[in-house]
């Protein structure tokens, strides 16, 4: 089967350093993205692996290892406004698509 | 630019009731897809359309039909809604699979 799995919540405080998991079952599994939404509102791209090893972009890193089917998100200097939904989507096989994670909320306490 | 936009926001239907959803979007990208969310959820794929005259079902396509319109546009359908299509549904389009351009979202109320 193709599924992505992500912890539900995440809490941290302001400032501090955060890591959301992302781990996956499928075959033929093409790169990892990131991807953040804010109250229901239009998602918005972050991050892609598309080989082993960390990306980083400003206070966001994400990170794949393809041999463990497992990926995470570290965002650093945590803001209030970080307070949103993330998912973690990967594309099976060479195709046009994506299959996405259940997401997790992170919530950014002061 | 615009970039992706939906019509209408929010929307109510009572079952067996037919509508459009309506996307487009002025990025000139080749891919197009709908996504549906439910609440606590991660976004499932309804359908996708790699190029104008293609399209492909995704995870969720049952009770749902889309029309590639043009590169612009991609509609898609409920020609008799339920309630367990009560949900928000997501257009997007990219150059690159991995990298979504989403619009705002469409909120459907099946009663």
């Amino acid at each position: 089967g193709q599924s992505l799995e992500q912890p539900s919540e995440v809490t941290a405080v302001e400032g501090a350093i955060v890591q959301i998991n992302c781990t996956y079952q499928t075959s033929g599994f093409y790169g990892l993205s990131w991807y953040q939404q804010h109250d229901g509102g239009a998602p918005t791209f972050l991050s892609y692996n598309a080989l082993d090893g960390l990306e980083e972009t400003g206070r966001f890193s994400s990170f794949l290892s393809r041999s463990d089917s497992y990926g995470y998100l570290l965002l650093q200097e945590l803001q209030m406004k970080d307070s949103a939904s993330y998912f973690c989507a990967g594309r099976p096989g060479n195709t046009g698509k994506l299959i996405f994670g259940q997401g997790t909320t992170l919530q950014v306490k002061p | 630019n615009a970039g992706v936009t939906q019509t209408p926001k929010f929307q109510v239907l009572k079952t067996g009731q037919s509508m459009t959803l309506q996307c487009a979007q002025d990025m000139n990208h080749n891919s197009m897809y709908w996504y549906r969310q439910d609440p606590g959820m991660g976004l499932r794929l309804i359908y996708y359309s790699a190029s104008e005259g293609t399209t492909d079902k995704g995870e969720v396509p049952n009770g749902y039909n889309v029309s590639r319109l043009n590169k612009r546009e991609f509609s898609l359908r409920l020609e008799s809604a339920a309630p367990s299509q009560t949900s928000v549904y997501f257009c997007a389009s990219s150059e690159a699979a991995y990298e979504q351009y989403f619009g705002p979202g469409t909120r459907l109320t099946v009663t």
